[in-house]
């Protein structure tokens, strides 16, 4: 069955460091990839996505996420958090053609300011 | 333009009760999903449907039903209330066509003692 795995649970950083978040899926053919946020006491919304195209994508607020194909992963990044980056982070995988979208556990991201 | 919205916000059932979870959106979108959230698992498809009469199971359908007689409504039926179902339920809703991203509402947080 198809399954989206990310790495850290909970991650703590302090304002200005870098973000890394981890996402792997398990699913070998075409897929479209999402990454969403919650912040706190709202409902999810997109981060950014990729569809097709070039393998780096960038969304809202200065994240970027890199498609990797032979490593099945789709990592979110950003160069420098700020403490309103606080919120739980989920990578979600939609099988091309397919009508369900699968989605990971959650990242809690904490910003010290 | 409202999106997709919930009601209610908050409810708390006794063991055994009945309740409807309503989910309508005013996208004109075709498909639309009930997911649960619980802590740490993230996101778990519980129904979804792909047009006015048409539904189909997901990963968690267990103790529940819906229905879908138009395009805009969604509602998520739970009989028999289980301690187990004490979840936040969101409810979301997609075009259908590339590049799928969903539209989530802002959720409903159900207890069940």
């Amino acid at each position: 069955a198809q399954s989206v795995s990310q790495h850290n649970h909970h991650v703590i950083l302090s304002e200005a460091a870098s973000l890394e978040l981890g996402c792997n899926y398990s699913y070998g053919g075409t897929v479209n990839l999402f990454w969403y946020v919650q912040y706190p006491g709202q409902h999810l919304q997109l981060l950014l996505k990729y569809f097709s195209g070039d393998p780096l994508v960038k969304g809202i607020k200065g994240f970027e996420a890199e498609f990797i194909k032979s490593k099945f992963s789709f990592n979110l990044r950003k160069p420098s958090v700020q403490w309103s980056d606080t919120a739980e982070y989920f990578c979600a995988v939609k099988r091309s053609g397919g009508f369900k979208t699968i989605f990971g556990a959650g990242t809690r991201l904490f910003v010290k300011a | 333009n409202a999106g997709v919205t919930q009601t209610p916000k908050f409810r708390i059932l006794k063991i055994g009760q009945s309740m409807t979870l309503q989910c309508t959106q005013d996208m004109n979108h075709n498909y639309m999903y009930w997911y649960r959230q619980d802590p740490g698992m993230g996101l778990k498809l519980i129904y979804y449907s792909v047009g006015a009469g048409i539904t189909d199971k997901g990963e968690v359908p267990n103790g529940y039903n819906v229905s879908r007689s138009t395009t805009e409504d969604f509602p998520l039926r739970l009989e028999l209330a289980a301690p187990s179902q004490t979840s936040v339920y969101f409810c979301a809703s997609s075009s259908g066509t590339a590049p799928f991203e969903q539209y989530f509402g802002p959720g409903t947080r159900l207890t069940v003692t």
